[in-house]
């Protein structure tokens, strides 16, 4: 079977800090790996996904991921956190069928 | 172009009523999908649609819900007799096909309140 945890319910970085949100997965079979955002109200929006080869893996709003098979992960990064990056962000895997199995979420907030 | 589009944004309804959610996927796409997030379970896949059959409805909680999917294209999640556990925000996505590889496309969600 396949699982997503979601290191940490709620971050909170000053405007410009590095963010970082951690994402381990489970999975028997290699993995496709998603970053999802979602901002209030609204439904959920693709930063990025893994699927093979490059493992460092760019996405929209300059995030980006890293997938480490050794470590099961798949972290998420910003260099420089935005105001508007305040949202919830969810890890997904998806193995051999194609639903998407989703963690926890992670809450990120931005101060000024 | 449109994106997913989901009916009603909103539904409170009685506890024991029925419900139906509608799904109107984005043009051309063939894959459809139903997810549920709540505060307790996080989200959850209930079932998906390749064209109007539906090979995968392992996350169907329970035998009160159901979907359905005509022509291809809308798709109508009903939940029968609601109950209390039932309120979430039910989300549909729909891609190009099916097929891991193919981005997930989400709509905005109707929020079920039972009271």
């Amino acid at each position: 079977a396949q699982s997503v945890t979601q290191l940490g319910s709620h971050v909170s970085v000053s405007e410009g800090a590095l963010v970082l949100l951690r994402c381990n997965y489970s999975s028997s079979v290699p993995p496709y790996l998603f970053w999802y955002v979602q901002y209030p109200n609204q439904g959920l929006q693709l930063l990025l996904k893994y699927t093979t080869g490059a493992t460092l893996v760019k996405g929209i709003n300059g995030f980006e991921a890293e997938f480490k098979k050794s470590e099961t992960s798949f972290h998420l990064t910003k260099p420089s956190a935005h105001m508007s990056d305040a949202a919830e962000y969810f890890c997904a895997v998806s193995a051999n069928t194609d639903k998407l199995i989703f963690g926890t979420g992670t809450r990120l907030q931005v101060f000024p | 172009g449109a994106g997913v589009s989901q009916s009603p944004s909103n539904k409170v309804t009685e506890k024991g009523k029925d419900v139906e959610l509608r799904c109107d996927p984005i043009s051309g796409h063939t894959a459809l999908y139903w997810y549920r997030q709540s505060l307790g379970q996080g989200l959850e896949f209930l079932i998906y649609f390749q064209g109007n059959s539906a090979p995968d409805k392992s996350g169907l909680p329970s035998d009160r819900f159901s979907a359905e999917r005509t022509g291809g294209s809308v798709s109508t999640l009903t939940i029968q007799r609601t109950q209390q556990e039932d309120s979430a925000v039910y989300l549909c996505a729909s891609s190009l096909s099916s097929g891991r590889v193919n981005e997930q496309f989400f709509g905005p969600g109707t929020r079920l309140t039972v009271l």
